[in-house]
This record gives structure tokens, sequence and C-alpha cells, in this order.
């Protein structure tokens, strides 16, 4: 079974000031990491995934994440934010079969003032 | 681009009652999903569907809940009897196969509220 923490429920940041959203997880094996985000009253959005090779990846919108294995994280990094960027960013593992379910963390809400 | 759509976008139902949440995955995905958010808590897995059976499903998908591919374009989630700690955003999911990288593509969500 995994499970996946992320420890900030809320991050407000002002315009143009770079930001992080943490995520830890656990698992006894070996996963696959995604970050999806979601706008409001739209659906859950494929921001960027890692499945193997280099531990730094890059998404949409700017944002990259940096996969570490020996802290089990995957924090969320963008070096400027926008206004648009305002959403639910949601941090979420699965197993390594091929049909996936997915296991989300609580989300971290992201708001962004100007 | 293809898309998972949902409706309705917002039901409200009596305790009790039976409610059907509509999902039309995208045309060439094989997997389908439900999940299912309370307000301020995690999004969880409700149950996997593949080849008309269930695949995986959750301790949460108890005897009051069922899924159908009625039609081939359909999938739908079915609750017998609605609970108040039912209410909840339910998201469908699609993925095109055993060899994916775990990539769901979900709709806009159904929101549920059980008076």
């Amino acid at each position: 079974a995994q499970s996946v923490t992320q420890l900030d429920s809320q991050v407000p940041v002002f315009e143009e000031a770079p930001v992080e959203l943490r995520c830890n997880y656990s698992s006894s094996v070996s996963v696959y990491l995604f970050w999806y985000v979601q706008y409001p009253n739209q659906g859950l959005q494929l921001l960027l995934k890692y499945l193997s090779g280099s531990t730094l990846v890059k998404g949409i919108n700017g944002f990259e994440a940096e996969f570490n294995k020996s802290q089990t994280s995957f924090h969320l990094r963008k070096p400027s934010v926008h206004i648009s960027d305002t959403a639910e960013y949601f941090c979420a593992v699965s197993d390594l079969r091929g049909y996936s379910t997915l296991t989300f963390g609580k989300g971290t809400m992201l708001l962004v003032s100007p | 681009e293809p898309e998972v759509t949902q409706t309705p976008s917002h039901q409200v139902t009596q305790m009790g009652q039976e409610v059907i949440l509509r999902c039309v995955p995208i045309s060439n995905h094989l997997y389908f999903y439900w999940y299912r958010q309370i307000l301020g808590q995690k999004v969880e897995f409700l149950v996997s569907f593949y080849n008309n059976e269930i695949s995986e499903k959750s301790e949460i998908f108890d005897d009051q809940f069922s899924v159908e591919r009625p039609d081939g374009s359909n999938f739908t989630l079915k609750i017998r009897s609605t609970k108040l700690e039912d209410s909840a955003m339910y998201f469908c999911a699609s993925t095109e196969g055993r060899s994916n990288t775990g990539e769901l593509f979900f709709g806009e969500g159904s929101r549920l509220t059980v008076l």
C-alpha cells in the first residue's frame, strides 16, 4: 500500500515569486509519481509525472518536480508564479502495474495574489 | 482534444434515494475509474473497471455501490440508497490500456449533495 502526504493545505504567494509545494510518499514497492492540478470548476489535469530516468521532470505551465528517492519526496516548484496558477495541486503515486490506481495526497491550494 | 465528460455536474438528493452518475470516457480507452473527494479530504479511489468487469475496488466501494457500462460508451456509478456521508465530488477517469504509465484522464466531476 502507498500513502502520500502533502504537508501544506494552503500556500499563499505573491505573483512572480517562486513557490515549492511539498509532497512525501511512502511505499513498499517502486512507484510512479504524479502532480495533478485542479483549476476552479474543472477536473484534474496532469501537470507532470516521474516514471524513470532523470529525477528532475518538467511539466506544463513552467512547473517542475524533483524525485528524491532517499527522502521519498517529489516536491513541485515554479520559479515565478502567475495569478492563473491559482488552483489546487495534488500529488499522487501509483505502483508499477499496467493498470494503475492512483493514491492521492490531500491537496495543496496555491493562492497567488498580485 | 478528447475528454472525459460527466453528468450531472451537480445533483442534490434526499437520503435513501438512488443516484446514478454518468460518465463518457475517451473513446479508445479501455480502463475506467471512479474516484471521490469528500470536501476537505483526499481524492479516494473507489473502483476500476476493465473488460466489462470490476478489476479492483476499495473498501469504500461496498454493496451500496455498483458500476456498469450499459451501452459501450457510458460508464455509470450507481449508489442504491444514499447516505449523508456519500456527499462528495465524484470523478470519473479513463486510460488507454495495460501498458499505460499511470496517467489518468479525469472528467470535471459530479458533485453529489445528500440531504
